[in-house]
């Protein structure tokens, strides 16, 4: 199993851009999750999924769109990015629903100038 | 909204010394508190987790805590090595949204 991938691993976008982070897992988790991490301020949760079709946003949502068509993809989309949108982007899932081991992605270093 | 505060943010310690991370939480519905390990550069990790139902849990050198009372928990690792030195981040999960502390880097000095 690959587990839980993360593309891009670096991305620099200027503002007013958009882009989606991709976030795929091959476990048959059904629960997906999308974190931003910065400096001082621990993983704060943006947008979750429980499964296939249902979404539900986090602490952070605004600014970020995201979609669960399957049970192995879950992206994260900027719909234009800002300069407050500069973070590490982390995916994890998990099998057992939300009460449940998480495993997380390698991350996507993200940068808007 | 719901909260979780951590201490301290950084703590060194003696290689073969304890060490003690605490975490309060602000929501009675949270059940199940996971702790994890960063080292630099590298994705989240879990070490050890807890629920609602149990006291204390051990896995070796690690143990958690748990009081529901005074809604806290906390992280001692005990006989720490050199290989401990990272952030470790607790959580909570108040009706199914994670909610992480703001870590706490721990350095383990040989």
């Amino acid at each position: 199993n690959a587990g839980v991938t993360q593309t891009p691993k670096f991305q620099v976008l200027k503002t007013g851009q958009s882009m989606t982070l991709q976030c795929a897992q091959d476990m048959n988790h059904e629960y997906m999750s999308w974190y931003r991490q910065d400096p001082g301020m621990g993983l704060r949760l943006i947008h979750y999924s429980v499964g296939a079709g249902i979404t539900d946003q986090g602490e952070v949502p605004n600014g970020y769109n995201v979609s669960r068509s399957t049970t192995e993809d879950f992206p994260l989309r900027l719909l234009s990015a800002a300069p407050s949108q500069t973070s590490v982007y982390f995916c994890a899932s998990s099998y057992g629903g939300v009460v449940d081991t998480q495993y997380f992605g390698p991350g996507t270093r993200l940068t808007v100038l | 909204g719901e909260n979780v505060e951590q201490h301290p943010s950084t703590l060194s310690v003696q290689e073969g010394d304890s060490a003690v991370i605490k975490c309060t939480y602000s929501d009675s519905a949270s059940n199940y508190f996971p702790w994890y390990k960063q080292e630099l550069g590298k994705r989240p990790q879990l070490i050890i987790d807890i629920r609602s139902n149990v006291g204390e849990k051990k896995d070796q050198r690690i143990a958690v805590t748990l009081n529901k009372t005074a809604k806290h928990f906390s992280l001692h690792i005990t006989e720490t090595q050199p290989e401990d030195s990272a952030v470790y981040f607790c959580a909570a999960l108040p009706l199914g949204k994670y909610i992480f502390g703001t870590g706490t880097r721990l350095k383990v000095l040989a």
